[in-house]
């Protein structure tokens, strides 16, 4: 089963605090893994993506942090704000026959309290 | 540049009618990824065209089927719809199969079957 699976299904974070959303996977056939954005009504956007070969990415307040050994790949919002609220989904990729395939986890609703 | 177009945007529907979904990728982009997104199920791959060729698809019924013109625009569609097809579907559109680029989404497709 290529399943992806994210934690927590839902968070609460006070401005300038630090979200952090969780995911783990099982097939060793993902090799890329991008986390996504979305708001209310719009379709996800990329937020930042990272390989297996490196162990963390920085990109503004936004963090990957991954564990291959493990697994596990997490995403940090330092400082969250207020226009961070939105759904975040993390993904992986594979390659399947001459395509790609992205498989998403359930998603974690972020509300950054004012 | 224009970003990835998908019409309708809402769309309500019988049971056992069948619909058509339309999605125009963003220019230059050939490969175009289609995703039902559901509060149950979350963000589930449907299929992926490239070349007007299906390179990939989800575990999905036949009822689900989709098709790419010369120009790369995908339609996809359902047939004798059942209530539990409510869902948004999305279209991300890429510049081809195979690599780690980017998927853009649209708005998407809200879908109602009542």
């Amino acid at each position: 089963q290529q399943q992806v699976k994210q934690s927590p299904q839902s968070l609460i974070v006070q401005k300038g605090g630090i979200s952090i959303i969780n995911c783990a996977y099982e097939n060793t056939a993902f090799d890329y893994f991008p986390w996504y954005q979305q708001f209310p009504g719009k379709g996800p956007a990329l937020l930042i993506a990272i390989r297996p070969d490196v162990s963390e990415k920085k990109e503004g307040r936004f963090t990957i942090s991954f564990n291959k050994s493990a697994k596990q790949f997490s995403l940090h919002i330092m400082d969250s704000q207020p226009g961070d609220s939105a759904t975040y989904f993390c993904a992986a990729s594979r390659k399947a026959g001459s395509a790609r395939q992205l498989t998403f986890g359930s998603g974690t609703q972020l509300t950054v309290l004012p | 540049k224009a970003g990835v177009t998908q019409t309708p945007r809402y769309l309500i529907k019988t049971r056992g009618q069948q619909v058509t979904l339309s999605c125009s990728p963003i220019s230059g982009h050939r490969s175009v990824s289609w995703y039902q997104q559901t509060p149950g199920q979350g963000l589930q791959f449907l299929f992926e065209y490239f070349s007007e060729t299906q390179r990939n698809k989800g575990n999905f019924p036949g009822r689900f089927s989709g098709r790419q013109f010369s120009n790369s625009r995908s339609e996809m569609n359902v047939s004798t719809l059942e209530l539990g097809d409510s869902a948004l579907y999305l279209c991300a559109s890429s510049l081809s199969p195979g690599l780690n680029t980017e998927a853009f989404f649209g708005q998407g497709t809200r879908l109602t079957v009542v």
